[in-house]
């Protein structure tokens, strides 16, 4: 059964640029979760979607916006990028959210110059 | 506001010694989840416990839920090299989607 996979793993951008991170949940899962993981500040928890509905959602500022497709994909989207969202961005899948295990993928690794 | 609270936040010790991570919280979890993130990796679930005064073996790793739900170690006995990572505790409650983490306690095994 393959994993929870994560593209690009590696990504430069400039300041002010936007970016499209995406994830392939394992089958059948229906709930994926986006995390910010930085040295400071630990796994900060952006968002969750269910069935293509974002059911909920972490503190961080509209610039950070997600998408969940029928086929339970998911797209993360970072707008007008600043240096501070250089971080690794995890995606987590599991059968229905609700707390049950995540399965993560390898992350992207974001870098802002 | 971090509620749960991970020590230490460092830790690195000799090949064949014992440690033990704690993870501690004044509210009450309905579970919790233990995960180890290896460098380039994401975290990777070890175990959840979910009754109160819970334990849970693998291996050479030991899981204990407190007996109010409120907190949870993980003892780890004769530590080898392959134990090296980042280890994460993650609560979980009730009608609440969203996990509670902890910030991780980083592991360094010396052989």
């Amino acid at each position: 059964k393959a994993g929870v996979t994560q593209t690009p793993r590696y990504l430069i951008k400039t300041r002010g640029q936007q970016v499209t991170l995406s994830c392939s949940p394992i089958s059948g899962h229906r709930s994926v979760s986006w995390y910010q993981q930085t040295p400071g500040q630990g796994l900060q928890f952006l968002f969750e979607y269910f069935s293509e509905t974002q059911r909920n959602k972490g503190n961080f500022p509209g610039r950070f916006s997600g998408r969940q497709f029928s086929n339970s994909r998911s797209e993360m989207n970072v707008s007008t990028l600043e240096l501070g969202d250089s971080a690794l961005y995890l995606c987590a899948s599991s059968f229905t959210g609700d707390n049950s295990p995540l399965h993560f993928g390898n992350g992207t690794r974001l870098t802002v110059t | 506001t971090q509620l749960l609270e991970q020590s230490p936040q460092f830790l690195s010790i000799q090949e064949g010694e014992n440690l033990t991570v704690y993870c501690n919280s004044s509210s009450v979890f309905s579970s919790l989840q233990w995960y180890r993130q290896e460098p380039g990796e994401g975290p990777v679930l070890l175990v959840t416990v979910v009754t109160g005064g819970e334990v849970k073996k693998l291996k050479r790793l030991t899981f204990q839920f407190g007996d109010a739900r409120k907190d949870s170690s993980l003892h780890i006995t004769a530590a080898q090299p392959g134990d090296t990572g980042l280890y994460l505790c993650a609560g979980a409650k009730r009608n609440n989607y969203q996990l509670i983490w902890g910030a991780g306690t980083k592991l360094i095994i010396k052989p």
